[in-house]
């Protein structure tokens, strides 16, 4: 059965701290891989990783996906109060190619 | 560009009671696909309809439903509501679907089941 599955589940951390998420997969076949960030209620879209683009970066965000380990990081260097929110990562499933989602990691940047 | 809409933001509804909820896709976008979402559980996929058609389900009860409009304007029904159907409904949006790139999504529409 097609798996997403993310730690830490919360981390709590000081502003200017560098964090590293992570997500990893258990599909049949892999497509993609895609991060978001929910602040409040909807998710909004941050990197979709896939075999032929394998490391993504905005700004102080960056994600890179290892094939072998089957499994993707989420760095935010020198955080920010506003980074506070919840990042899911999701994958397409192959029985019916719907996006399957981690439950989260729930990041906290205290001041 | 207009976001995804929700309606109604929240609501309250008894046992056994059913809930209606609609959401205005992005103009444009032909994918409307919903999500139920509760803490620590994660996004858990509804179904996805696109152009009029429900081109995928997930694992839920027929107690849920849904449908797409000719304007792409989405509704889901959920009927004789469980407690445990307490949750925030996301709809999100796309030109294609979410396995092809981005999802947008909406405020979502907190429900709660007393």
């Amino acid at each position: 059965e097609d798996k997403v599955v993310q730690s830490p589940l919360s981390l709590v951390v000081h502003e200017g701290d560098t964090v590293t998420l992570n997500c990893s997969y258990e599909v049949t076949n892999f497509r993609s891989l895609l991060w978001y960030k929910q602040e409040k209620k909807a998710p909004t879209f941050l990197f979709m990783l896939t075999s032929s683009g394998i490391e993504k970066k905005s700004g102080r965000l960056s994600s890179i996906l290892d094939k072998k380990e089957l499994s993707s990081i989420l760095n935010i260097t020198a955080t920010q109060t506003g980074d506070s929110a919840i990042y899911l990562c999701a994958q397409p499933q192959d029985s019916n190619y719907q996006l399957i989602w981690g439950a989260g990691t729930k990041l906290i940047i205290k001041p | 560009k207009a976001g995804v809409t929700q309606t109604p933001r929240y609501l309250i509804k008894t046992r056994g009671q059913q809930v209606t909820l609609s959401c205005s896709p992005i103009s444009g976008h032909r994918s409307v696909s919903w999500y139920q979402q509760t803490p620590g559980q994660g996004l858990q996929f509804l179904f996805e309809y696109f152009s009029e058609t429900q081109r995928n389900k997930g694992n839920f009860p027929g107690r849920f439903s849904g449908r797409q409009f000719s304007n792409s304007r989405s509704e889901m029904n959920v009927s004789t509501l469980e407690l445990g159907d307490s949750a925030l409904y996301l709809c999100a949006s796309s030109i294609l679907g979410g396995v092809t790139g981005e999802l947008f999504f909406g405020e979502g529409s907190r429900l709660t089941v007393l």
